[in-house]
């Protein structure tokens, strides 16, 4: 099938960093992508990796692939309350990208 | 500019009513895409033109029908929809080179909340 699974809910505190992770099905994928979203609002780009990388670093963003596992993840250092969102990651095959399920992240002062 | 622009906002509308969604970029983009994204649901695909002609039309029922009449406009028009189509609907655009459309970045508008009742 073509689900990709991710967590539903993550709170981290303010400071801390913070972990999603996702689980995608399709080996032949290119590009992994990570999208957030905020209340009301449309999808932004955060970064993307390409899939013959294992790790990706823009600022305080940290991206891990682990093609055998089909696992990807991102690791936001520094967690600030403007990251509060829903976070998705979303593999492309050809000409499409298969959206996960998407990670709400809570950051508590 | 690299803003993808969507109107309306928000809209209502009946069953029987005809209305159309318009999305709108000033990037040079040659691809565009439809997206729907239900209430807790990731976006999925509806649409994909690229260099104005559709290329992928994700078995989208016919009361959705698509529309590109240049490279920096897309429309959606709708008739005859169901209240399980109400949703938000998405806009996006990327650059294309006539390689994989996903080389370039998709950049996405703010949306359309549309309510059918």
């Amino acid at each position: 099938g073509e689900d990709v699974e991710q967590s539903l809910f993550l709170s981290v505190r303010e400071g801390d960093s913070s972990v999603i992770n996702c689980t995608y099905t399709d080996s032949s994928s290119t590009y992994l992508y990570w999208y957030k979203q905020e209340p009301g609002a449309g999808l932004q780009l955060l970064t993307y990796i390409f899939s013959n990388m294992d790790m990706k670093q823009d600022q305080r963003l940290t991206v891990l692939l682990n093609k055998k596992d089909k696992h990807l993840s991102l690791r936001i250092a520094d967690t600030q309350t403007g990251d509060s969102a829903i976070y998705f990651c979303a593999e492309g095959n050809t000409d499409k990208l298969i959206f996960g399920t998407g990670t709400r992240l809570q950051v508590f002062p | 500019d690299t803003e993808v622009t969507q109107t309306p906002k928000h809209l209502v509308m009946g069953m029987t009513n005809k209305k159309s969604l318009k999305c709108e970029q000033h990037m040079g983009h040659r691809a565009m895409y439809w997206y729907k994204q239900k209430a807790k649901k990731p976006p999925e695909l509806m649409f994909v033109y690229s260099y104005e002609k559709l290329s992928i039309n994700e078995s989208v029922p016919s009361r959705f029908s698509p529309e590109c009449p240049n490279s920096s406009l897309l429309n959606l028009h709708l008739h005859a929809l169901q209240p399980e189509d109400s949703a938000l609907y998405l806009c996006a655009s990327s650059q294309w080179t006539g390689g994989s459309i996903l080389e370039g970045e998709q950049f996405f508008g703010p949306g359309t909340r549309l309510t059918v009742l």
